[in-house]
């Protein structure tokens, strides 16, 4: 079946630091790719997404980058801020067909001044 | 339209006991989805509907568990007998069926069983 895992957290960072957390994935057929995000008391939101190899998502300074050749689809930011502090779920979806999600554990992010 | 929503927020119930919660999606979005969270982890798809039609069901919705969406609009998620297992956050999505498939999602509803 289909499977996601990320790396686990907390990650703590500073302020203007680099940031990675890893996303690989297990699909059949060809997934779609996603980084949603929850922040503190909020629902979950759409971060960024890619529906093909290749393809790279971005929004808000993020990026991602769907490898299918290594399954993976790794989240970067090249200067987090304190406002980036929340947890990031790593997630896809079937055949790009747009039915049941398969997230990740998500990796907590905290970003210190 | 303000999003997806979702009543109520909190609800804690004796474990025998039967819940319902309800979901009410954005409004031109004919998809919607049900998931399950528990704490520390990621969300895990329960079922989901188009229009008014049940498509799919995870093996993690047992037969305690039914859900409904009668005029292809809002959604009930129903628990009978209760268990302290059921305790999560119970997540609503709703899409639109096209090729951007963005799932946006409720706030959720905690459930509690004591």
């Amino acid at each position: 079946g289909n499977s996601v895992t990320q790396m686990e957290g907390p990650v703590t960072l500073s302020e203007e630091a680099f940031l990675t957390i890893n996303c690989t994935y297990t699909a059949t057929g060809y997934p779609s790719l996603f980084w949603y995000v929850q922040y503190p008391g909020e629902g979950l939101q759409l971060l960024l997404k890619a529906t093909k190899a290749d393809d790279k998502g971005s929004n808000k300074g993020f990026e991602a980058t769907y490898r299918k050749e290594t399954t993976s689809f790794h989240l970067e930011k090249g200067s987090v801020q304190v406002s980036d502090s929340a947890v990031y779920f790593c997630a896809l979806s079937r055949d790009n067909a747009g039915n049941m999600l398969t997230f990740g554990g998500g990796t907590r992010l905290m970003v210190k001044p | 339209d303000t999003g997806v929503s979702q009543d109520p927020r909190h609800k804690i119930t004796k474990r025998g006991q039967n819940v319902t919660f309800r979901c009410d999606p954005i409004s031109e979005h004919n998809r919607l989805y049900w998931y399950r969270q528990t704490l520390g982890q990621g969300p895990e798809f329960l079922t989901y509907f188009q229009n008014e039609a049940q498509l799919e069901k995870s093996r993690l919705l047992s037969d305690r568990f039914s859900a409904e969406r009668p005029k292809g609009s809002f959604s009930t998620l129903e628990i009978q007998r209760t268990e302290q297992g059921d305790s999560a956050m119970y997540l609503c999505a709703s899409s639109f069926s096209d090729a951007s498939y963005e799932q946006y999602f409720g706030p959720g509803t905690r459930l509690t069983v004591t």
